[in-house]
């Protein structure tokens, strides 16, 4: 069965610590891995889509990894507007997008 | 472009009536889906619609259900509403036609209450 497991649940971190979001999977056939941002009482904002294991992708402060099992959010240096939930989704080959819990990221200024 | 759009965002209904909630993709987009979220649950994927045709369904009872329109605009109305159903829908649209292999644009979402 497609699944996608988020960890931690919550992350509190202080402006400027770095720190990681860890999103597991376990899908038959992946299409795509997307990274959202979701802030209170908003819909998710895509941030990036993987394809394939040992591809990168940037924008600021958040980078995104992908390995055959896992993908990472790195986020470098936080800044507080950076507080809000982070959501992956993976898209399976049965044609269906599977969202995670998602991580509840708060950075204290 | 403009954004997805979602009427109305707000909505308190009654147990037992039923809604019809509305969703206007980005221009140029085909697939429309839709999700439940909830605190308990997160997002749960309700169906995806693609040219007119639901393509993905998700678990949920027959008493929620969709359709798509020629100009890619989507409703989905729920009927016989129970206490349970109060969420925040949020519409998504995407630009392929590959289903799961392209990123999705949300809405703001329609906040709905259940008394």
């Amino acid at each position: 069965e497609d699944q996608v497991t988020q960890s931690p649940e919550a992350l509190r971190l202080q402006e400027g610590e770095s720190s990681s979001l860890n999103c597991s999977y376990t899908v038959s056939g992946l299409r795509g891995l997307f990274w959202y941002r979701q802030d209170p009482g908003k819909g998710p904002e895509f941030l990036f889509t993987l394809y394939s294991a040992g591809e990168e992708k940037e924008k600021e402060r958040l980078k995104a990894t992908l390995t055959k099992k896992e993908s990472f959010l790195h986020i470098t240096a936080p800044k507080p507007e950076d507080s809000a939930t982070y959501l992956c989704a993976v898209g399976s080959s049965a044609s269906k997008i599977i969202f995670g819990s998602g991580t509840r990221l708060s950075i204290r200024p | 472009k403009a954004g997805v759009t979602q009427t109305p965002r707000y909505l308190i209904k009654t147990r037992g009536q039923q809604v019809t909630l509305s969703c206007s993709p980005i221009s140029g987009h085909r697939s429309v889906s839709w999700y439940q979220q909830t605190p308990g649950q997160g997002l749960q994927f309700l169906f995806e619609y693609f040219s007119e045709t639901q393509r993905n369904k998700g678990n949920f009872p027959g008493r929620f259900s969709g359709r798509q329109f020629s100009n890619s605009r989507s409703e989905m109305n729920v009927s016989t509403l129970e206490l349970g159903d109060s969420a925040l829908y949020l519409c998504a649209s995407s630009p392929g036609s590959r289903s799961g292999a392209y990123e999705q644009y949300f809405g703001p979402g329609t906040r709905l209450t259940v008394t």
